[in-house]
C-alpha cells in the first residue's frame, strides 16, 4: 500500500535553532514529492516540488531535499512566524495526491 | 490570476440533515478538481477528485457524493450526516496541463455535526 509517513509528529523549537522534519514514503512511481505548510483553520499553502533524488530547493529559511525514498525539510533559524503544520504529499502516477499526517512545528521567541 | 472560492467557512449540522459545500476556480479552464477532508491532528484524506464536467472518482466509500456540474464548479453533498462526517473540508485544483503537479488549496470549510 502506498503511504507516507511524516516524522516527529510534532517539534518545538526556539527561535534560532535549526532543525529537520522527515517525510518517508513507500510507493511507486514518484513523479513529485510535495511540501506544503498549514496554519490553523487554513488551507494548506504550496512551498515546494521535488522530482529526483539530490534535487533540493530553498525559500527563506527552508530548504527541502530528496533522496529515493525520503525527504527532508531543513529549517535555518527559525522565527516565531514558522510556527505552523507542515505536510508533505506523494504525487504518482494518477491524478491525486498522498498526504501525510503532518508534522506540528511551534517556534517559540 | 487564478482564485479558488470555498464556502461557507463554518458549519454547524444536526445529524441527519443534508449537506452542500460549493466550491468555484476562477481565472483558468478545464482544472482538475478535488475534495480533501481533515480530521483533527490528522492529515488530508482524498475524498473525490474530478477531471472534467461530469466525471468524478471516488476514493473512499462513504455517505458523501460529488458533483460538477460546471467547469470550474465542484460540489459535496451528503444527504444525511453521520457525526463521523465533522471535519475540515477543503477544495483544490490544478491545471490538467502545465504548471507541474502541484495542487492550489481553498480556504476550506470546518464542519460540525451535533
Amino acid at each position: 500500500e502506498d503511504q507516507v509517513t511524516q516524522s516527529p509528529e510534532a517539534l518545538r523549537l526556539q527561535e534560532g535553532e535549526s532543525s529537520s522534519l522527515n517525510c518517508s514514503y513507500t510507493v511507486s512511481g514518484l513523479r513529485g514529492l510535495f511540501w506544503y505548510r498549514q496554519d490553523p483553520g487554513k488551507g494548506p499553502e504550496f512551498l515546494f516540488t521535488l522530482y529526483s533524488a539530490g534535487e533540493e530547493k530553498e525559500k527563506e529559511r527552508l530548504k527541502a531535499t530528496l533522496t529515493k525514498k525520503e525527504s527532508f525539510l531543513h529549517i535555518t533559524a527559525p522565527k516565531p512566524e514558522d510556527s505552523a503544520t507542515y505536510l508533505c504529499a506523494w504525487g504518482g502516477a494518477t491524478n491525486k495526491l498522498i498526504f501525510g499526517t503532518g508534522t506540528l512545528l511551534a517556534v517559540q521567541p | 490570476s487564478q482564485t479558488i472560492h470555498q464556502w461557507p467557512a463554518t458549519l454547524v449540522q444536526p445529524v441527519g440533515s443534508p449537506l452542500s459545500l460549493e466550491c468555484t476556480v476562477e481565472g483558468t479552464s478545464n482544472p482538475n478538481l478535488y475534495w480533501y477532508r481533515q480530521a483533527a491532528g490528522r492529515g488530508l484524506q482524498l475524498l473525490f477528485y474530478s477531471v472534467g464536467i461530469g466525471q468524478i472518482s471516488s476514493e473512499v466509500p462513504q455517505n458523501l457524493s460529488a458533483s460538477r456540474p460546471q467547469d470550474r464548479q465542484f460540489i459535496l453533498s451528503s444527504k444525511k450526516l453521520l457525526l463521523s462526517d465533522s471535519g475540515f473540508y477543503l477544495c483544490a485544483w490544478r491545471e490538467s496541463w502545465g504548471a507541474g503537479e502541484k495542487l492550489f488549496f481553498g480556504s476550506g470549510t470546518q464542519l460540525s455535526v451535533l
